[in-house]
């Protein structure tokens, strides 16, 4: 089955501490997006990435990075800089084009204690 | 800066109720319109889309939505709900200047009761 998988479901992580979250796709989509949930505000988008080896921010990229090395891989770093990073975070993919909608992962919740 | 202003946070419905969802955007030029749902424990899935042509637009589930220029509008429709349609509905739009910016409204929870 295609898809897109975020891995893990549940992350833990202690204040300071960097976390990487992973996201891969097997749609042999180019774009793949980053977006963090938060209860009534919908989703905002993190970072973008059009192509392998190029990616832009978002609206909220501050206290975030990203790598696109592979077409299938998109992980996402929270910092340590990121303030309220505690959230739900959903990664997406599409075919580039106007008119083509985002598939999205399951998310990865995460918690900082 | 585009926006998507997404009315009704929540809304409550018994099962046979019509439902309007209402979706409003801030862009003067061309735009792509998409409504997504989240179900419970689900991901984010495509619901149904507009870029041209006929404006009433029919999507998965027995969903319609109306895209109304003149309103800047998209507004979601089902003239009968049922429990399953209990979900998270979240309206998006993206630009013919930026097509790479899906902008999401705030979402409207949805809850159907038997």
């Amino acid at each position: 089955d295609g898809g897109i998988t975020q891995s893990p479901k549940y992350l833990f992580r202690k204040e300071g501490q960097n976390v990487t979250l992973s996201c891969e796709q097997n749609l042999n989509h180019d774009a793949m997006y980053w977006y963090r949930q938060d209860p009534g505000q919908g989703l905002r988008l993190i970072y973008y990435s059009q192509i392998v080896n190029d990616f832009q921010k978002g609206d909220i990229a501050e206290g975030y990075s990203v790598s696109r090395e592979k077409k299938e891989s998109f992980p996402l770093t929270v910092t340590s800089a990121q303030k309220n990073p505690t959230a739900f975070y959903l990664c997406a993919s599409s075919i580039r084009g106007q008119n083509q909608p985002q598939h999205f992962g399951d998310g990865t919740r995460l918690s900082i204690l | 800066a585009q926006s998507v202003s997404q009315h009704n946070h929540h809304v409550i419905l018994s099962e046979a109720a019509s439902l309007e969802l209402g979706c409003n955007y801030s862009y003067g030029g061309t735009v792509n319109l998409f409504w997504y749902v989240q179900y419970p424990g689900q991901h984010l899935q495509l619901l149904l889309k507009y870029f041209s042509g006929d404006p009433l637009v029919k999507g998965i589930k027995g969903f319609e939505a109306e895209f109304i220029k003149s309103k800047f509008s998209f507004n979601l429709r089902k003239p009968s709900v049922q429990w399953s349609d209990t979900a998270e509905y979240f309206c998006a739009v993206n630009t013919a200047y930026n097509t790479d910016k899906l902008i999401f409204g705030t979402g409207t929870r949805l809850q159907v009761f038997p």
